[in-house]
């Protein structure tokens, strides 16, 4: 089965500080990836999605990137945090890359505290 | 486009109450319906799913039934535990796109 690492677990950045997110999936190839942010009392929310190296789909306007330079690795960037960008960020993978049945396998999250 | 409306929480339970938590959806097409479940501190696990009208999808004693007539796939269990205190997201996928929507979450507290 899959397993996905997501580091840092946790972060705490200033305003308009950088921002690396790194997310790498064993035991599967050729894998979709996300990006979602879990932000308080708004569920989840799509940021950003890849079917393959260097393709990445944008969901929601905003200062975040996203980039696979890898199969199985997937990040996710600032130039300059802002304090809205605090939340819960989960990385998932699609469970058969072969038949896309929806079913996703998540990181245990990083928490980034804007400050 | 496609939407998922859950009940707001918490729902805070005793244990060996009954649970339903309400998910309706909004979607063109016919979509495959999932419940994913968040336990404290971690990433979210598969529960449940169901990909065609009046399937029923079950595990560890939850199931939910994707009723099409109502747009709804209400997640229920029959008895609970302390254990199944956690977030619980309702999620729907059209077939041909390869993103999942999501409702807000709910969160469920099971007391002793």
């Amino acid at each position: 089965s899959q397993t996905i690492h997501q580091w840092p677990a946790t972060l705490v950045q200033p305003v308009g500080s950088p921002l690396s997110l790194e997310c790498t999936v064993e035991g599967t190839s050729n894998p979709n990836l996300y990006w979602y942010r879990q932000a308080a009392g708004r569920g989840l929310q799509l940021l950003f999605y890849s079917v393959g190296i260097g393709q990445i789909s944008s969901e929601v306007p905003q200062n975040l990137s996203a980039s696979r330079p890898q199969d199985r690795q997937f990040i996710l960037s600032s130039k300059k945090l802002l304090l809205s960008d605090s939340g819960f960020y989960l990385c998932a993978s699609n469970s058969d890359p072969s038949s896309d049945t929806g079913e996703l396998f998540f990181g245990e999250g990083s928490r980034l505290t804007v400050l | 486009g496609n939407s998922v409306t859950q009940m707001e929480g918490p729902v805070t339970l005793s244990e060996e109450a009954f649970l339903t938590i309400n998910c309706t959806y909004t979607a063109t097409g016919y979509p495959s319906l999932f419940w994913y479940v968040q336990y404290p501190g971690e990433g979210l696990q598969l529960l449940l799913k169901a990909t065609k009208a009046d399937d029923k999808g079950s595990n560890k004693g939850f199931e939910a039934t994707y009723r099409k007539e109502t747009t709804s796939f209400h997640l229920e269990k029959g008895s609970v535990q302390v254990s199944d205190s956690a977030v619980y997201f309702c999620a729907l996928m059209n077939s041909g796109y390869s993103t999942l929507t999501f409702g807000k979450g709910t969160m469920l507290l099971v007391s002793p």
